[in-house]
């Protein structure tokens, strides 16, 4: 079955630092990708996605391109802020009518000032 | 008012005992789904449902059930609740226009089951 891979943490990072969260995935077809964003006691929020192959998705400085040839969507910020420590989820849509997620584990991002 | 509301937020319950979890929204989204969420194991889908006649289990539905009761209204039961039902438990809901991308989520009931 379809499936999500990615890096396990925490990933502590200073300020300013850049960011990569590694993602790939497995699954028959072309489905869209997720990036989800989850800040401590509260649910989980869309930070971006892409639909097709080679398209970027992005938001708040955070980016992602969707790699066919490696199935991947790693997830990248250039200056991290304190405000960036959350919990993130890569995730995939399976391409039937159904829409379900198919979660990754989460990586926890923790930035110190 | 939040779009996805959750109660309780937090819950302790005992071995064997029946217990729900409510969800509601304002969304006014047909497609709803409840999620549980476990340390290093990301979100796992329980059960969703398109509308109120249609229920479908999801890859961990052993041990829970559900009721759409009204397009706003799904709840979530476990009929006897074991340890290992301890876990963060999430209520989404979907707009298919946005191909999956239009997940909105609640902010999760805590359950811990002793």
């Amino acid at each position: 079955g379809d499936s999500v891979t990615q890096m396990e943490g925490p990933v502590t990072l200073s300020e300013e630092a850049f960011l990569t969260i590694n993602c790939t995935y497995t699954a028959t077809g072309y489905p869209s990708l997720f990036w989800y964003v989850q800040y401590p006691g509260e649910g989980l929020q869309l930070l971006l996605k892409a639909t097709k192959a080679d398209d970027k998705g992005s938001n708040k400085g955070f980016e992602a391109t969707y790699r066919k040839e490696t199935t991947s969507f790693h997830l990248e910020k250039g200056s991290v802020q304190v405000s960036d420590s959350a919990v993130y989820f890569c995730a995939l849509s399976e391409m039937d009518s159904s829409y379900k997620l198919i979660f990754g584990s989460g990586t926890r991002l923790l930035v110190r000032p | 008012d939040a779009d996805v509301t959750q109660t309780p937020r937090n819950r302790i319950t005992k071995t064997g005992k029946r217990i729900m979890l409510e969800c509601s929204q304002t969304k006014g989204h047909d497609r709803m789904y409840w999620y549980r969420q476990d340390p290093g194991l990301g979100l796992r889908l329980i059960y969703y449902s398109f509308d109120v006649k249609d229920i479908n289990k999801g890859e961990i539905s052993d041990g829970y059930s559900v009721s759409r009761q009204a397009q706003a209204k799904f709840s979530l039961s476990l009929e006897s609740a074991i340890p290992n039902q301890t876990a963060l438990y999430f209520c989404a809901t979907s707009d298919p226009l946005l191909n999956g991308g239009g997940y909105t989520f609640g902010s999760g009931t805590r359950l811990t089951v002793v």
